[in-house]
C-alpha cells in the first residue's frame, strides 16, 4: 500500500534556526513527489516537485532533496512568516491521484 | 501564472438547500480536481476530470455531483447534504501528462452546512 509519513507532527523553532522536515515514502514507480505549504484556512500553495533520487530543489530559504525512500525540507534561518503547515505527496506511475502526508506544522518565533 | 479561483469563498447551507461551488484555471492545463479537506488533516480527493472526463471518482456520495462544462471551468453541485460535510473545499489543476504533475491548488471554498 502506498504511505506517506512525515515528521515530526509539528515542530518550534526560534528566528534563525535552521532544521529540516521529512518525508518517507513506499510507493511503487514514483512519478513525482511535491512539497507544498498551506496556511490556515487557505489552499495549499505549491513549492517544489522532485522526479529522481538525487534531485534538490531551491527557493529562497527552503531547500528540499529526494532519496529512494525520503525527502528533506530544509529551512535555513526561518522567519515567522515560514510558520505554515508543509505538506508532501506522491503520485505513482499511471495514477493521477496524490497521496499525501499528515503534514508538518511549523511555527517560527521571533 | 499559476493562478486557480474558486468562488464563493463562503457558503453556508441548510440541508435541504441545492448549491453550487465554481473553480475556474486560464493555464491550458487539461486535469482539473474537486478535494475535501478536515481540521487539521491533509486534501482527500473526490473527482479527477481529464480532458473533460471523469476519469476518478473516489466513492462519493451521490449528493456531490461534478460537472466539467470546458477545459477551464470545474463545478461541483451540492444537494442534501449533511452537517459533517462542512469542510475546505479545494479545486486543483494539472497540465496532465505522462511525467510527475504538479498540482497547483485554489483558495478554497468554506462551506458550513447547518
Amino acid at each position: 500500500e502506498d504511505q506517506v509519513t512525515q515528521s515530526p507532527e509539528a515542530l518550534r523553532l526560534q528566528e534563525g534556526e535552521s532544521s529540516s522536515l521529512n518525508c518517507s515514502y513506499t510507493v511503487s514507480g514514483l512519478r513525482g513527489l511535491f512539497w507544498y505549504r498551506q496556511d490556515p484556512g487557505k489552499g495549499p500553495e505549491f513549492l517544489f516537485t522532485l522526479y529522481s533520487a538525487g534531485e534538490e530543489k531551491e527557493k529562497e530559504r527552503l531547500k528540499a532533496t529526494l532519496t529512494k525512500k525520503e525527502s528533506f525540507l530544509h529551512i535555513t534561518a526561518p522567519k515567522p512568516e515560514d510558520s505554515a503547515t508543509y505538506l508532501c505527496a506522491v503520485q505513482k506511475g499511471g495514477s493521477e491521484k496524490l497521496v499525501f502526508g499528515k503534514g508538518t506544522k511549523l511555527t517560527v518565533n521571533p | 501564472d499559476t493562478e486557480v479561483t474558486q468562488t464563493p469563498k463562503h457558503l453556508v447551507m441548510g440541508m435541504t438547500n441545492k448549491k453550487s461551488l465554481k473553480c475556474e484555471q486560464h493555464m491550458g492545463h487539461r486535469a482539473m480536481y474537486w478535494y475535501k479537506q478536515k481540521a487539521k488533516k491533509p486534501p482527500e480527493l473526490m473527482f479527477v476530470y481529464s480532458y473533460e472526463k471523469l476519469s476518478i471518482n473516489e466513492s462519493v456520495p451521490s449528493r456531490f455531483s461534478p460537472e466539467c462544462p470546458n477545459s477551464s471551468l470545474l463545478n461541483l453541485h451540492l444537494h442534501a447534504l449533511q452537517p459533517e460535510d462542512s469542510a475546505l473545499y479545494l479545486c486543483a489543476s494539472s497540465q496532465g501528462g505522462a511525467r510527475g504533475d504538479t498540482q497547483y491548488f485554489g483558495p478554497g471554498t468554506r462551506l458550513t452546512v447547518l
